[in-house]
């Protein structure tokens, strides 16, 4: 069964840290590029980052550049987001999301066709 | 930054059409995606590029896109039917949500 599962959300408080996983199963992780995507309480998708399969190419959204770092270890089958300095704002569902595939160099895409069930992020003092 | 528009709400009576609408300069050069999310759920892509059907998803769900505005189409509308509903673009090296649209099936 092709899988995403997160972990590691949890109450922090301002200006401290969070590290995500998400952990793949069912495909071969290393042939994705993979986003993480947030919603905020009652709020719409907000897209965070996204890193390809090799690594190679990583970008972020404006609000949390300079501050979360995307990251994946593909024999772990894992993908990572490192949150610092975080803010208020930053309180969301963090989902992990299956993107684009690389099959014999050609790119292939279907949306994001696979997400996890999210980790909770509350950012408060 | 690019910035996609959709309508806050939509109602539609059961078993009547749909037209969930995302607005955006010259959104019709882009592949458009539109996603569906229920309550405590994860989202679920119900068109990639512009007008393709996953598998498992019905042939009530269509899409369009062309000039300013792309447009997610849901045919005899059944309560199930009932989500927020998000387009996403690819803009130059960041992925881009619509602000998410609520339909309701009356």
């Amino acid at each position: 069964e092709v899988q995403l599962v997160e972990s590691g959300g949890g109450l922090v408080q301002p200006g401290g840290s969070l590290r995500l996983s998400c952990e793949a199963s069912g495909f071969t992780f290393s042939s994705y590029a993979m986003n993480w995507v947030r919603q905020a309480p009652g709020k719409g998708l907000e897209w965070v980052s996204y890193i390809t399969g090799s690594s190679s190419t990583i970008s972020y959204a404006n609000s949390v550049k300079g501050r979360f770092t995307i990251s994946r270890d593909n024999a772990k089958n894992s993908l990572y987001l490192q949150m610092n300095s975080l803010r208020d704002e930053d309180t969301a569902v963090y989902y992990c999301a299956r993107d684009e595939v690389e099959v014999a160099g050609q790119s292939y895409y279907y949306g994001m066709d696979v997400w996890g069930q999210g980790t909770t992020v509350t950012v408060s003092s | 930054s690019y910035e996609l528009t959709q309508p806050l709400s939509v109602s539609v009576a059961l078993g009547q059409t749909a037209r969930i609408t995302c607005g955006g300069n010259n959104i019709g050069s882009k592949n458009v995606h539109w996603y569906q999310q229920k309550p405590g759920q994860a989202p679920l892509v119900v068109i990639y590029r512009d007008s393709n059907r996953p598998s498992g998803i019905p042939e009530r769900f269509s899409g369009s896109n062309s000039g300013n505005t792309a447009t997610l189409t849901i045919s005899r509308a059944q309560a199930g039917d009932e989500s927020d509903y998000y387009c996403q673009v690819w803009d130059s090296t960041t992925w881009v949500f619509g602000g998410g649209t609520k339909l309701t099936v009356l």
